[in-house]
């Protein structure tokens, strides 16, 4: 069946650092693939996405380019900053109309200032 | 502005007891979800709902029911609560889109729910 790996955290970095947080899948068919970020006391809310091989997701200066070769979406942001501290969530979308994802176990994030 | 509400922040119930958790979105979105979500184990579904009155098991349904009357309320109950289910639990979410994939679910505050 479908399934996400995520690196296990806590990753804790120092600002301005560079983060790469990896996130490999299993999958049948053609998934979507997600990155969900949850702050401190609040739900999840979309991070970037990527619908199709190749495709590159932006957002608030992260990236993730779905790789189907590696079948992996890792992300990545340049700088980090203090507010970026936060649970990072990679998930996927199988093929189907439901709607369900699958979701990786999760990855802290620390920033020091 | 999308909007997912929950009933409960925080809930402190005790064992035994039947729990109702309510969720309901502006959105005009086909598809609701319940999951859990515990330390180390992510997000894990227990039940969808892709249309009023329609619902299908998720990957741990068990202790669980859901109930969808109108489209945009989706309740998760607990029959009879137990200490393993104390957990945070989230609702989403997202319309049926193209069925290409890509439709972001939207997401509750969460509720916090201690079953003593």
């Amino acid at each position: 069946g479908n399934s996400v790996t995520q690196m296990e955290g806590p990753v804790t970095l120092s600002e301005e650092a560079f983060l790469t947080i990896n996130c490999t899948y299993t999958a049948t068919g053609y998934p979507s693939l997600f990155w969900y970020v949850q702050y401190p006391g609040e739900g999840l809310q979309l991070l970037l996405k990527a619908t199709k091989a190749d495709d590159k997701g932006s957002n608030k200066g992260f990236e993730a380019t779905y790789r189907k070769e590696t079948t992996s979406f890792h992300l990545e942001k340049g700088s980090v900053q203090v507010s970026d501290s936060a649970v990072y969530f990679c998930a996927l979308k199988g093929s189907g109309n439901t709607g369900k994802l699958i979701f990786g176990q999760g990855t802290t994030l620390q920033v020091k200032p | 502005d999308v909007k997912v509400t929950q009933s409960s922040r925080y809930l402190v119930k005790r064992t035994g007891e039947k729990v109702f958790l309510e969720c309901v979105q502006d959105m005009d979105h086909e598809n609701m979800f319940w999951y859990r979500q515990d330390p180390g184990l992510g997000l894990r579904l227990i039940y969808f709902s892709y249309d009023v009155k329609m619902k299908e098991k998720g990957d741990i349904p068990e202790g669980y029911s859901v109930s969808r009357e109108k489209k945009e309320r989706f309740s998760l109950i607990l029959e009879s609560a137990s200490t393993n289910q104390t957990s945070m639990y989230l609702c989403a979410s997202s319309s049926w889109g193209t069925g290409r994939g890509g439709e972001t679910q939207y997401f509750g505050p969460g509720t916090r729910l201690l079953v003593l």
